[in-house]
């Protein structure tokens, strides 16, 4: 049972333009929601978070969306560049103590075009 | 910066031998992960470590063990090596408190069985 979707394997828009990746979960008790980045021969590297008492946070080009009541989020990119293509990797958790566990959505690969 | 270091980043092993991979994290972080990356199917933990010597399973942990002796280091062992286990090895890191866990990750293990 896939509790974190991603439904786009991958996405390519024009440098300059948005990119917008969406996630769904299905698990209610979901409380924390992180984005990963990575780029190939490397780890994934932390982007940016929301908590479920928010519906958006936003870090420079970056920003999160997240609707509960449709257990849906997305990340905004604006404008584009061509070092943003990488695959981007949803994540979701409950922030509880003793929560150690992510778990993430299979990844949309995003290629920026110049 | 929290570093996580992955000692092998290229390994070629052939269909039966023990696989050891390493990995060493210097923030003292208390939580240690394993996960594998395959194409199309994202981030899946194999198994994480909350403390020395103790370890749970994650949600693929058959035909690997892991062993962490030291607070700093966490250890995946494949005692048989199998082709489908060829697959990028990510190790991760988190600190223990109270809220959601962000993972620092290394840069991978990209192991192939042949």
């Amino acid at each position: 049972d896939q509790q974190v979707k991603q439904n786009s394997p991958s996405l390519s828009v024009q440098e300059g333009r948005i990119s917008i990746l969406n996630c769904d979960y299905t698990n209610s008790m979901f409380d924390y929601f992180l984005w990963y980045k990575k780029y190939p021969a490397e780890g994934p590297t932390f982007l940016i978070s929301i908590s479920s008492i928010k519906d958006k946070n936003e870090d420079g080009r970056f920003t999160v969306f997240l609707n509960k009541s449709a257990k849906h989020l997305s990340l905004h990119i604006v404008p584009s560049q061509p070092g943003d293509s990488a695959v981007y990797f949803c994540a979701a958790c409950l922030s509880g103590a003793g929560s150690y566990q992510l778990t993430f959505g299979k990844g949309t690969k995003l290629s920026v075009i110049p | 910066d929290v570093k996580v270091t992955q000692s092998s980043r290229y390994l070629v092993k052939r269909t039966g031998e023990k696989v050891f991979l390493e990995c060493v994290q210097d923030m003292d972080h208390e939580n240690m992960f394993w996960y594998r990356q395959d194409p199309g199917l994202g981030l899946r933990l194999i198994y994480f470590s909350y403390d020395v010597k103790m370890k749970e399973k994650g949600d693929i942990p058959e035909g690997y063990s892991v062993s962490r002796e030291k607070k700093e280091r966490f250890s995946l062992i494949l005692e048989s090596a199998s082709t489908n286990q060829t697959s990028m090895y990510l190790c991760a890191s988190t600190p223990w408190y109270s809220g959601a866990n962000v993972l620092t990750f290394g840069a991978g293990s990209r192991l192939t069985v042949l």
